[in-house]
Protein backbone atom coordinates (compact mmCIF):
# COMPACT_ATOMS: atom_id res chain seq x y z
CA UNK A 1 0.00 0.00 0.00
CA UNK A 2 1.40 3.69 -0.50
CA UNK A 3 1.91 5.22 1.89
CA UNK A 4 3.11 9.47 2.56
CA UNK A 5 3.65 10.35 5.36
CA UNK A 6 4.54 14.19 5.90
CA UNK A 7 5.80 16.16 9.38
CA UNK A 8 7.61 19.24 10.14
CA UNK A 9 5.15 21.68 10.15
CA UNK A 10 4.27 23.89 13.14
CA UNK A 11 4.52 27.56 14.24
CA UNK A 12 7.11 30.06 12.60
CA UNK A 13 7.24 33.96 13.09
CA UNK A 14 7.19 35.96 9.49
CA UNK A 15 10.66 35.88 8.30
CA UNK A 16 11.01 32.64 9.64
CA UNK A 17 12.24 28.91 8.14
CA UNK A 18 11.04 25.92 8.38
CA UNK A 19 11.68 22.25 6.66
CA UNK A 20 9.04 19.88 5.83
CA UNK A 21 9.51 16.26 5.02
CA UNK A 22 7.56 13.51 3.39
CA UNK A 23 8.33 9.70 3.76
CA UNK A 24 6.87 7.27 1.18
CA UNK A 25 6.80 3.92 1.56
CA UNK A 26 4.52 1.36 -0.61
CA UNK A 27 5.93 2.19 -4.35
CA UNK A 28 9.14 2.30 -6.22
CA UNK A 29 10.19 6.15 -4.95
CA UNK A 30 12.95 6.78 -7.42
CA UNK A 31 10.75 5.77 -10.07
CA UNK A 32 8.06 8.79 -9.52
CA UNK A 33 7.50 12.32 -9.69
CA UNK A 34 6.85 14.02 -5.97
CA UNK A 35 4.65 17.56 -5.50
CA UNK A 36 3.48 20.02 -2.40
CA UNK A 37 0.32 21.33 -3.27
CA UNK A 38 -1.01 23.58 -0.25
CA UNK A 39 -4.37 24.47 1.25
CA UNK A 40 -5.14 27.79 3.63
CA UNK A 41 -7.38 26.73 6.21
CA UNK A 42 -11.13 26.99 4.75
CA UNK A 43 -9.37 27.64 1.05
CA UNK A 44 -8.74 25.75 -1.99
CA UNK A 45 -5.95 24.38 -3.18
CA UNK A 46 -3.12 25.48 -4.54
CA UNK A 47 0.38 23.76 -6.28
CA UNK A 48 3.15 24.31 -4.75
CA UNK A 49 6.20 22.69 -6.37
CA UNK A 50 7.06 19.59 -8.31
CA UNK A 51 10.24 17.30 -8.64
CA UNK A 52 11.11 15.10 -11.10
CA UNK A 53 11.83 10.88 -9.99
CA UNK A 54 15.98 11.57 -10.17
CA UNK A 55 15.76 15.42 -8.35
CA UNK A 56 17.06 17.10 -11.91
CA UNK A 57 14.69 19.11 -12.58
CA UNK A 58 12.32 21.41 -10.30
CA UNK A 59 9.56 23.69 -10.97
CA UNK A 60 7.61 25.98 -8.80
CA UNK A 61 4.38 27.95 -8.62
CA UNK A 62 5.19 31.94 -8.77
CA UNK A 63 4.16 32.98 -5.27
CA UNK A 64 6.58 30.76 -3.45
CA UNK A 65 9.76 31.10 -6.23
CA UNK A 66 12.84 32.02 -4.77
CA UNK A 67 12.01 31.33 -1.03
CA UNK A 68 11.27 27.52 -1.16
CA UNK A 69 13.30 24.64 -2.20
CA UNK A 70 12.12 20.89 -3.39
CA UNK A 71 14.48 18.32 -2.73
CA UNK A 72 14.50 14.82 -2.71
CA UNK A 73 16.85 11.47 -1.13
CA UNK A 74 16.09 8.47 -3.12
CA UNK A 75 18.09 6.17 -0.85
CA UNK A 76 15.57 7.01 1.68
CA UNK A 77 12.76 7.74 -0.11
CA UNK A 78 11.39 11.10 1.44
CA UNK A 79 10.90 14.67 -0.49
CA UNK A 80 11.34 17.60 0.90
CA UNK A 81 10.18 21.80 0.92
CA UNK A 82 12.32 23.83 2.29
CA UNK A 83 10.68 27.19 3.07
CA UNK A 84 12.41 30.37 3.72
CA UNK A 85 11.54 34.10 4.50
CA UNK A 86 7.99 32.83 5.69
CA UNK A 87 5.03 34.95 4.89
CA UNK A 88 1.66 34.49 6.43
CA UNK A 89 -0.13 34.26 3.53
CA UNK A 90 1.74 30.53 3.29
CA UNK A 91 -0.51 29.77 6.49
CA UNK A 92 -1.29 26.02 4.86
CA UNK A 93 -1.68 22.42 5.31
CA UNK A 94 0.71 21.15 2.89
CA UNK A 95 0.22 17.95 1.23
CA UNK A 96 2.62 15.97 -0.57
CA UNK A 97 1.29 14.11 -2.78
CA UNK A 98 2.37 11.42 -6.07
CA UNK A 99 2.45 13.59 -9.30
CA UNK A 100 4.15 15.67 -12.00
CA UNK A 101 3.51 18.96 -13.83
CA UNK A 102 4.13 17.97 -17.33
CA UNK A 103 1.71 18.50 -20.58
CA UNK A 104 0.75 14.96 -20.59
CA UNK A 105 1.25 13.92 -16.96
CA UNK A 106 -0.28 16.62 -14.32
CA UNK A 107 -2.53 15.16 -11.76
CA UNK A 108 -2.05 14.40 -7.69
CA UNK A 109 -2.91 10.33 -6.57
CA UNK A 110 -2.48 9.68 -3.78
CA UNK A 111 -1.83 12.26 -1.16
CA UNK A 112 -0.46 12.30 2.03
CA UNK A 113 -2.25 13.28 5.19
CA UNK A 114 -0.68 17.26 5.42
CA UNK A 115 1.29 18.81 8.04
CA UNK A 116 -0.28 22.41 9.30
CA UNK A 117 2.26 25.30 8.68
CA UNK A 118 1.29 28.34 10.68
CA UNK A 119 2.86 31.70 9.88
CA UNK A 120 2.38 34.09 12.78
CA UNK A 121 4.00 36.33 15.75
CA UNK B 1 -1.67 31.31 -13.10
CA UNK B 2 -5.51 32.58 -12.07
CA UNK B 3 -7.27 29.81 -10.38
CA UNK B 4 -10.02 28.29 -12.13
CA UNK B 5 -13.86 29.23 -12.06
CA UNK B 6 -16.44 26.93 -9.91
CA UNK B 7 -19.33 27.54 -8.17
CA UNK B 8 -19.00 27.68 -4.39
CA UNK B 9 -22.07 25.28 -3.88
CA UNK B 10 -23.84 22.63 -5.63
CA UNK B 11 -26.85 20.04 -4.35
CA UNK B 12 -29.07 17.28 -5.46
CA UNK B 13 -30.91 14.21 -3.66
CA UNK B 14 -30.03 10.63 -3.30
CA UNK B 15 -30.20 9.24 -6.51
CA UNK B 16 -30.19 12.44 -9.22
CA UNK B 17 -28.03 13.54 -11.50
CA UNK B 18 -25.35 16.91 -10.53
CA UNK B 19 -23.07 18.78 -12.78
CA UNK B 20 -20.30 20.91 -11.52
CA UNK B 21 -18.75 23.11 -13.65
CA UNK B 22 -14.80 24.15 -13.93
CA UNK B 23 -14.09 27.49 -16.24
CA UNK B 24 -10.62 28.23 -17.75
CA UNK B 25 -9.15 29.95 -20.21
CA UNK B 26 -7.81 28.80 -23.68
CA UNK B 27 -4.10 28.69 -21.88
CA UNK B 28 -5.48 26.25 -19.83
CA UNK B 29 -8.71 24.34 -19.70
CA UNK B 30 -9.05 25.21 -23.25
CA UNK B 31 -5.69 24.63 -24.85
CA UNK B 32 -5.29 20.92 -22.87
CA UNK B 33 -7.04 17.86 -22.50
CA UNK B 34 -5.92 17.05 -18.90
CA UNK B 35 -8.67 18.20 -16.11
CA UNK B 36 -8.36 16.37 -13.41
CA UNK B 37 -11.22 16.39 -10.65
CA UNK B 38 -10.47 15.73 -6.99
CA UNK B 39 -13.16 14.80 -3.63
CA UNK B 40 -12.15 16.35 -0.93
CA UNK B 41 -14.04 15.17 2.75
CA UNK B 42 -13.62 17.27 5.65
CA UNK B 43 -10.27 16.98 7.42
CA UNK B 44 -9.08 14.27 4.98
CA UNK B 45 -7.00 14.70 1.92
CA UNK B 46 -7.83 15.14 -1.73
CA UNK B 47 -8.58 11.90 -3.97
CA UNK B 48 -8.27 12.07 -7.81
CA UNK B 49 -11.59 11.39 -8.99
CA UNK B 50 -10.99 12.00 -12.73
CA UNK B 51 -8.10 12.46 -14.55
CA UNK B 52 -7.26 13.36 -18.29
CA UNK B 53 -10.58 14.70 -18.67
CA UNK B 54 -12.68 11.62 -18.71
CA UNK B 55 -10.70 8.88 -16.95
CA UNK B 56 -11.35 7.25 -13.64
CA UNK B 57 -8.55 5.55 -11.52
CA UNK B 58 -8.74 2.32 -10.65
CA UNK B 59 -12.02 1.98 -7.85
CA UNK B 60 -13.57 5.08 -8.28
CA UNK B 61 -17.40 4.21 -9.05
CA UNK B 62 -18.30 4.93 -12.48
CA UNK B 63 -21.23 6.99 -11.01
CA UNK B 64 -18.37 10.05 -11.58
CA UNK B 65 -17.75 11.25 -15.16
CA UNK B 66 -15.93 14.14 -16.84
CA UNK B 67 -16.12 16.24 -19.76
CA UNK B 68 -15.14 19.12 -21.64
CA UNK B 69 -16.11 21.66 -23.78
CA UNK B 70 -14.23 24.45 -24.70
CA UNK B 71 -12.64 26.38 -21.96
CA UNK B 72 -15.31 24.32 -19.53
CA UNK B 73 -14.98 20.81 -18.09
CA UNK B 74 -17.45 19.56 -16.11
CA UNK B 75 -17.74 16.98 -13.45
CA UNK B 76 -21.27 14.59 -13.36
CA UNK B 77 -22.16 12.75 -10.42
CA UNK B 78 -24.88 10.39 -10.98
CA UNK B 79 -27.19 8.43 -8.74
CA UNK B 80 -26.22 10.60 -6.09
CA UNK B 81 -25.28 8.79 -2.48
CA UNK B 82 -24.91 10.61 1.18
CA UNK B 83 -20.88 9.73 1.30
CA UNK B 84 -20.93 12.03 -1.91
CA UNK B 85 -21.31 15.06 -0.23
CA UNK B 86 -18.01 16.65 0.09
CA UNK B 87 -15.67 19.83 -1.45
CA UNK B 88 -14.53 19.00 -5.36
CA UNK B 89 -11.95 20.69 -7.04
CA UNK B 90 -10.93 20.73 -10.63
CA UNK B 91 -7.17 21.35 -11.89
CA UNK B 92 -5.87 22.19 -14.88
CA UNK B 93 -2.04 21.98 -16.60
CA UNK B 94 -1.41 25.82 -17.99
CA UNK B 95 1.49 25.27 -19.70
CA UNK B 96 5.15 26.53 -18.39
CA UNK B 97 5.21 23.46 -15.64
CA UNK B 98 2.35 24.70 -14.12
CA UNK B 99 -0.98 23.62 -12.69
CA UNK B 100 -3.53 25.42 -11.71
CA UNK B 101 -6.83 23.84 -9.26
CA UNK B 102 -9.90 25.62 -9.26
CA UNK B 103 -11.50 27.27 -6.40
CA UNK B 104 -13.77 23.92 -4.72
CA UNK B 105 -17.06 22.89 -4.89
CA UNK B 106 -19.25 22.16 -2.20
CA UNK B 107 -21.34 19.43 -3.08
CA UNK B 108 -24.50 18.87 -0.79
CA UNK B 109 -26.99 15.57 -0.99
CA UNK B 110 -30.41 16.94 0.57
Amino acid sequence: EVQLVESGGGLVQPGGSLRLSCAASGFTFSSFPMSWVRQAPGKGLEWVSVISASGGSTYYADSVKGRFTISRDNSKNTVSLQMNSLKAEDTAVYYCAIGNVQPDDNWFDPWGQGTLVTVSS
Amino acid sequence: QSALTQPPSASGSPGQSVTISCTGTSSDVGGYNYVSWYQQHPGKAPKLMIYEVSKRPSGVPDRFSGSKSGNTASLIVSGLQSEDEADYYCSSYAGSNVVVFGGGTKLTVL
